[in-house]
Order: structure tokens, then C-alpha cells, then sequence
């Protein structure tokens, strides 16, 4: 089945400082991919969708300039948290469809950003 | 807000209960997908459904979409402490949205 690998797992940060989360489709390619921001004990939040050779489309109330999104090939798309603050501390996952279908999406194992 | 309610926020039962969790929305889905998740882990399809009044089985999970495609039901029968974790329905637009979840604990 479809893979996506998510690095790194886990990273430490300190505040005002920039963090580079990566998400690959390992055995297919991605025109579009997705990032999501999870809090504990909460849900899935879209932040913005990674559009291969486009720039990302940010859901409302997320800072495109702070999130920066770059999905330069087929199968791999990068968020980057800039100027991280401890608020920024959160569960990133990344999800990428394969094909068009609605079981196409495939689910990274997530980031854990703690900013200190 | 979340597109998608979800209902019950948190359940705990006790080993070989049977349980629900539901999920609504106002707007049609073209599909609807449950997922569940570990801690610290993404999320894993369990299902997706597609046509209105669909019903599939997956081993003791049945899953069921509504005839008008708005909503959806999970339902587990005789859980196990295996079953324990993060139960979430997605709906599908142009992208994926979740519900916020249902934190299901079962007791041994």
C-alpha cells in the first residue's frame, strides 16, 4: 500500500527559532498533500493544503508567512515553522492522496514539535 | 468549527459492551471515512463509505452511511481493551476534514 514518511518524529526547538518538517510519498506521487495541526486530546485541524509547483492554500486563521509550505517534486512537500513559539507546540501530521479516489489518502506518523 | 460533529466526545466501557459513536454534518458528503488513531501515530483508515445507506462490516465494526450522505455511525460490538484509542470520521470535499473525535476506552 501507499507510504508516507514523515521527518523528524520528534524535535526540540528553542523559541525564535525555525523547524523544517518533511513529508514523502515513498511509492507514489502527490500532486496535492495536506498538513495538520493536532493539539492533546483534540482532533485533526487543516491547516493547509501543499499543491505541487503552486503555492499552498492556508485555511483561514493560519499565517502563511509563519507556516511556509513548499512542495517542490512529486513526493515531497516541506512545512516550516518559522520563529517558533511555545504556542507552536503541537502534533504536525501530513497526509498525501494518491490517485482520486476517496480511500487515496495516506497519513504520515506525525511530528511532535516542543518549542522551549 | 468543525464541519463535522462528532459525538461522544469521551467513552469508557467496560470489556464485551457494545457501543456507538456517531457522526453529523449539515453539508453531503461524496464520501465519509473513519480512522483511528494512537498515540503519538497518525491516523489509519478503517473504512471509507460512499453510497447512502451503505453498511460495512469490519470484523465486530460495523459502519453505516446515512441515506442522505450526511452522516454516519460506528458500531462496535463486544469491545475489547484492543479497541482502546482515538476513533475519527473524515469527510471528503476537495480535501479532508475531521470530526473531533471520540476517545474510546474499554476496561478490561
Amino acid at each position: 500500500g501507499a507510504v508516507v514518511s514523515q521527518h523528524p518524529s520528534r524535535v526540540i526547538c528553542k523559541s525564535g527559532t525555525s523547524v523544517k518538517i518533511e513529508c514523502r510519498s515513498l511509492d507514489f506521487q502527490a500532486t496535492t498533500m495536506f498538513w495538520y495541526r493536532q493539539f492533546p486530546k483534540q482532533s485533526l485541524m487543516l491547516m493547509a493544503t501543499s499543491n505541487e509547483g503552486s503555492k499552498a492554500t492556508y485555511e483561514q486563521g493560519v499565517e502563511k508567512d509563519k507556516f511556509l509550505i513548499n512542495h517542490a517534486s512529486l513526493t515531497l512537500s516541506t512545512l516550516t515553522v518559522t520563529s517558533a513559539h511555545p504556542e507552536d507546540s503541537s502534533f504536525y501530521i501530513c497526509s498525501a492522496q494518491e490517485g482520486r479516489g476517496p480511500s487515496g489518502y495516506t497519513f504520515g506518523s506525525g511530528t511532535r514539535l516542543t518549542v522551549v | 468549527t468543525q464541519l463535522l460533529e462528532q459525538s461522544p466526545q469521551f467513552l469508557s466501557i467496560q470489556e464485551g459492551e457494545n457501543l456507538t459513536v456517531y457522526c453529523n454534518s449539515s453539508s453531503v458528503f461524496s464520501s465519509l471515512q473513519w480512522y483511528r488513531q494512537e498515540p503519538g501515530e497518525g491516523p489509519v483508515l478503517l473504512v471509507t463509505v460512499v453510497t447512502g445507506g451503505e453498511v460495512k462490516k469490519l470484523k465486530r465494526l460495523t459502519f453505516q452511511f446515512g441515506d442522505a450522505r450526511k452522516d454516519s455511525s460506528l458500531h462496535i460490538t463486544a469491545a475489547q481493551p484492543g479497541d482502546t484509542g482515538l476513533y475519527l470520521c473524515a469527510g471528503s470535499f476537495n480535501d479532508m476534514r475531521f470530526g473531533a473525535g471520540t476517545r474510546l476506552t474499554v476496561k478490561p
